[in-house]
């Protein structure tokens, strides 16, 4: 187990509606990352922040936004949902701001639908 | 723009024969590879790193192979054992971090 918790586990919403997804990081770590898997895709980049900041941004548009609280917990936030959101949303955090020397522990997943 | 491909969806591998992941890339700059492995419901697991500067690098039965002129990495599991099965995903860091559409290695008892 990793201690990287996200909520909810499943969501169904319609086009054009708002969503928030929470992820509760691993104790001691003070960076979150976001990924979109699309089926039969590997995850996304979204962003990451970093002690409250954002750190560094993929390929999404401004309706995508986040956020990281004083606790290190993290919210992603879509807006204006379309179709092609419906993916399984990763959040991962770490003990430091370098996605690469830093190990990433995963969530589990919250899985939209946009119908 | 898939800048970090895995061209084999699925791998199938007797027990205690080698399993070989493989993973190609198109950014010369990425200076960190990885790989994980992930399994039905549950986030992706780290497993094993590589620095850009390095051509191999060795955790227990997994072994990660760079070749920075080709572009490409490896993973070697010796021996493969059933519970390996699962969803493997290499992963490259540069100014964001890319995966690859993964590989699903079955390992047959």
């Amino acid at each position: 187990e990793t201690g990287v918790t996200q909520s909810p586990t499943h969501l169904i919403k319609t086009r054009g509606q708002q969503v928030t997804l929470r992820c509760s990081s691993q104790s001691g770590h003070n960076t979150v990352s976001w990924y979109q898997q699309a089926l039969g895709q590997g995850p996304q980049f979204i962003f990451q922040y970093y002690r409250e900041e954002e750190n560094g941004r993929g390929n999404f548009p401004p309706r995508f936004s986040g956020l990281q609280f004083p606790n290190y917990s993290s919210e992603l936030n879509v807006n204006a949902l379309e179709l092609d959101d419906s993916a399984l949303y990763l959040c991962a955090s770490s003990s430091g701001r370098s996605l690469a020397k830093n190990i990433q522990y995963f969530g589990a997943g919250t899985r939209l639908s946009v119908l | 723009d898939q800048q970090v491909k895995q061209n084999s969806p699925s791998l199938s591998v007797q027990e205690g024969r080698i399993s070989i992941l493989n993973c190609d890339y198109t950014n010369s700059m990425f200076d960190y590879f990885l790989w994980y492995k992930k399994y039905p419901a549950e986030g992706p697991t780290f497993l094993i790193s590589i620095s850009s500067i390095k051509d191999k690098n060795e955790d227990g039965r997994f072994t990660v192979f760079l070749n920075k002129s080709a572009k490409h990495l490896s993973l070697h599991i010796v021996p493969s054992q059933p519970g390996d099965s699962a969803v493997y995903f290499c992963a490259a860091s540069g100014n964001q971090f890319y995966f690859g559409t993964g590989t699903s290695l079955t390992v047959i008892p």
